[in-house]
């Protein structure tokens, strides 16, 4: 079973309907994120939690919004989606970003990604 | 404004051959930087990371070298190998701050 697990992987909607996109992690880590992928964009951050009580909007947070239900779990909610945000969506986890010694830790382990189509 | 740029789009080497893929930051605080290589319908991965304090990193066929002077890393896979051929990613952060992620390169490697 994957580490990251994303649902739906692809979903097919219309304008102005609200489109809930979750995410569970089994790595026991604190920090989790929601990604945009456009084709010639890159990976553009949307939201990230550093525990359940924080949020935080990334660079692109207009017209999404979040919810940390648990440590592993992290929802991505568009209310009504519009046909721009068709895109490749990624969750991601990481865990403190620096361990035991001043090791760094904090690769990103993503999930297999939710394709989003808006009609 | 973007703050880790990766201005080749893509990339095409022969098998056996070097690749060297470029990552270029205009913040000088970052302290950390990262290569995430991605394939087709798959999440990325991290690849191979460097610390500002650092000028060079080896894992295997792949390095990373930073010129902080410059502002600037690159990957090096050598040799390059056909199931290398994947976008790959440059990321930064600064002060164990959250990722910020470069356009991609695609790699393509031909047999």
């Amino acid at each position: 079973d994957a580490d990251v697990t994303q649902t739906p992987r692809n979903r097919i909607t219309k304008t102005g309907k609200r489109i809930m996109l979750e995410c569970s992690q089994t790595k026991g880590h604190d920090r989790m994120y929601w990604y945009r992928q456009d084709p010639g964009l890159g990976l553009r951050l949307i939201y990230y939690s550093f525990d359940v009580k924080d949020i935080n909007k990334g660079e692109i947070s207009d017209g999404y919004s979040v919810s940390r239900q648990a440590q592993a779990k992290f929802s991505l909610s568009l209310e009504s989606a519009i046909p721009n945000q068709t895109a490749l969506y990624f969750c991601a986890t990481s865990d403190r970003l620096v361990g035991l010694a001043g090791a760094y830790t904090g690769e990103l382990f993503f999930g297999e990604g939710s394709r989003l189509t808006v009609l | 404004d973007q703050q880790v740029k990766q201005n080749s789009p893509s990339l095409s080497v022969q098998e056996g051959r070097i690749s060297i893929l470029n990552c270029d930051y205009t913040n000088s605080m970052f302290d950390y930087f990262l290569w995430y290589k991605k394939y087709p319908a798959e999440g990325p991965t991290f690849l191979i990371s460097i610390s500002s304090i650092k000028d060079k990193n080896e894992d295997g066929r792949f390095t990373v070298f930073l010129n902080k002077s410059a502002k600037h890393l690159s990957l090096h896979i050598v040799p390059s190998q056909p199931g290398d051929s994947a976008v790959y990613f440059c990321a930064a952060s600064y002060l164990s701050e959250k990722l910020v992620f470069g356009k991609g390169t695609k790699l393509t490697v031909n047999p």
